[in-house]
């Protein structure tokens, strides 16, 4: 089973904020937090991850919460192209033994 | 342009016939795994290597074998196909720190 809980479907307005959550209760000290999001059927594409403080990029920003056991992605102006499923794992910095992708989130952007 | 390659994209077989899938990486990633896709399952892991000649079981192994003789290529083997292996495949790529997957463009395979 995934580590990771998120909802199954979620809707966003053009241009305003998405912002996507995560359960990871059960995260070790170890593991990051990384996000991807497939389009269609086109490959995954990752977009960010973290350890425990915030992250920004070009993308989007990462919301870790002090206990680690959740985290919230936001797409800041969110447009058509970001509708997508947008999926959250942990993952050991270092390994790759058995990353479970679960289902995601399909997140619709509405014009 | 940095990527990872898959072929074929496309493949129509029969039960019972050998098939490879190749994935070949340009960007000398350690980190090299196989998923397969399928409706209601997500994203689930077939085998991964962690650097040449190295190899492990991810989630769900078996009816397929893959080898990582050099560091740029990862071929997955289905030595005997059956029609529950009729699935969206994906190869993806990874540096050992601090990076996410680079994935392939898929390979939909169906096993008649």
């Amino acid at each position: 089973d995934a580590k990771t809980t998120q909802p199954p479907s979620m809707d966003c307005a053009e241009g305003r904020a998405a912002n996507l959550p995560c359960n990871h209760s059960t995260i070790s000290g170890n593991e990051y937090v990384y996000w991807y999001r497939q389009i269609h059927s086109q490959g995954p594409q990752y977009i960010i991850h973290g350890l425990k403080n915030n992250e920004t990029n070009e993308m989007a920003s990462l919301i870790i919460t002090e206990d680690r056991k959740s985290s919230t992605l936001i797409l800041p102006h969110a447009t058509l192209r970001d509708t997508a499923v947008y999926y959250c794992i942990v993952r050991v910095e270092g390994r790759d033994d058995k990353i479970i992708f679960g289902k995601g989130t399909r997140l619709h952007i509405l014009p | 342009e940095a990527q990872v390659t898959q072929n074929p994209r496309y493949l129509i077989t029969v039960t019972g016939k050998k098939l490879t899938v190749t994935c070949s990486q340009n960007m000398n990633h350690e980190y090299m795994s196989w998923y397969r896709q399928d409706p209601g399952l997500g994203l689930r892991q077939i085998y991964y290597s962690m650097n040449v000649e190295v190899t492990d079981k991810g989630d769900v192994p078996e009816g397929y074998k893959v080898s990582r003789k050099e560091k740029r290529n990862f071929p997955l083997i289905l030595e005997s196909p059956s029609p529950n292996q009729t699935s969206l495949y994906f190869c993806a790529s990874s540096l050992v720190t601090g990076y996410g997957y680079t994935f392939g463009s898929g390979t939909r395979l169906t096993v008649v």
